[in-house]
């Protein structure tokens, strides 16, 4: 089985700073990892994927994550926090014969202040 | 190109009802997936399911609860003699045919609240 940890449930950066949310899973097996962001009231939009190619993954946004294997890590950056930015931020993790199966962390919910 | 759609987005419930709530995944997705979102959790997974099958039913409660995705029209989460407990996020994904079923799209929820 998989799990997820997201360090820090609300994390609250200034508007033009560095974003870091943490996320560290836990998985017997090659996983799949995923940053999700969920703005209030709708649904989950896909921000990036890591699916054992590249371990610096680019997706939308400015966001990035890197895959850290040795320390189960995959920490979601943004070198410019934007007002718009402001939502929560859900890591998710797949792995094995049910890969379809997401396993979600808790959620960090990400602050700008202007 | 339409997303995943759910309805309704908001539905109140008085306990010992049912609530039915849809889901029609997007264009060219044969896949469904269900997970509820409980208030300051994650999602957690319920049920996987592809045209007129259940593949995986393992995250859903053995009792009131079942799923369903028939040949024609959307896929249906059916709670039957709802209870406070089940007040959540509903939310549906899809994924394509063949092997990327991780690449999951979601829908914008069904928000039940049980009075």
């Amino acid at each position: 089985a998989q799990s997820v940890t997201q360090l820090g449930s609300h994390v609250s950066v200034s508007e033009g700073a560095l974003v870091l949310l943490r996320c560290n899973y836990s998985s017997s097996v090659p996983p799949y990892l995923f940053w999700y962001v969920q703005y209030p009231n709708q649904g989950l939009q896909l921000l990036l994927k890591y699916t054992s190619a590249a371990t610096l993954v680019k997706g939308i946004n400015g966001f990035e994550a890197e895959f850290k294997k040795s320390e189960t890590s995959f920490h979601l950056t943004k070198p410019s926090a934007h007002m718009s930015d402001a939502a929560e931020y859900f890591c998710a993790v797949s792995a094995g014969g049910s890969n379809y199966k997401l396993t979600f962390g808790k959620g960090t919910l990400l602050t700008v202040n202007p | 190109n339409a997303g995943v759609m759910q309805n309704p987005r908001h539905l109140v419930r008085r306990r010992g009802q049912e609530a039915r709530l849809r889901c029609s995944p997007m264009k060219g997705h044969s896949h469904v997936y269900w997970y509820r979102q409980l208030p300051e959790e994650g999602l957690k997974f319920m049920v996987y399911l592809q045209k007129e099958n259940i593949i995986d039913e393992s995250g859903m409660p053995k009792e009131r609860f079942s799923a369903e995705f028939p040949k024609e029209g959307p896929s249906i989460l059916r709670i039957q003699q709802v209870v406070r407990g089940d007040s959540a996020a509903y939310f549906c994904a899809s994924s394509p045919r063949g092997q990327n079923t991780y690449e999951q799209y979601f829908g914008p929820g069904t928000r039940l609240t049980v009075t």
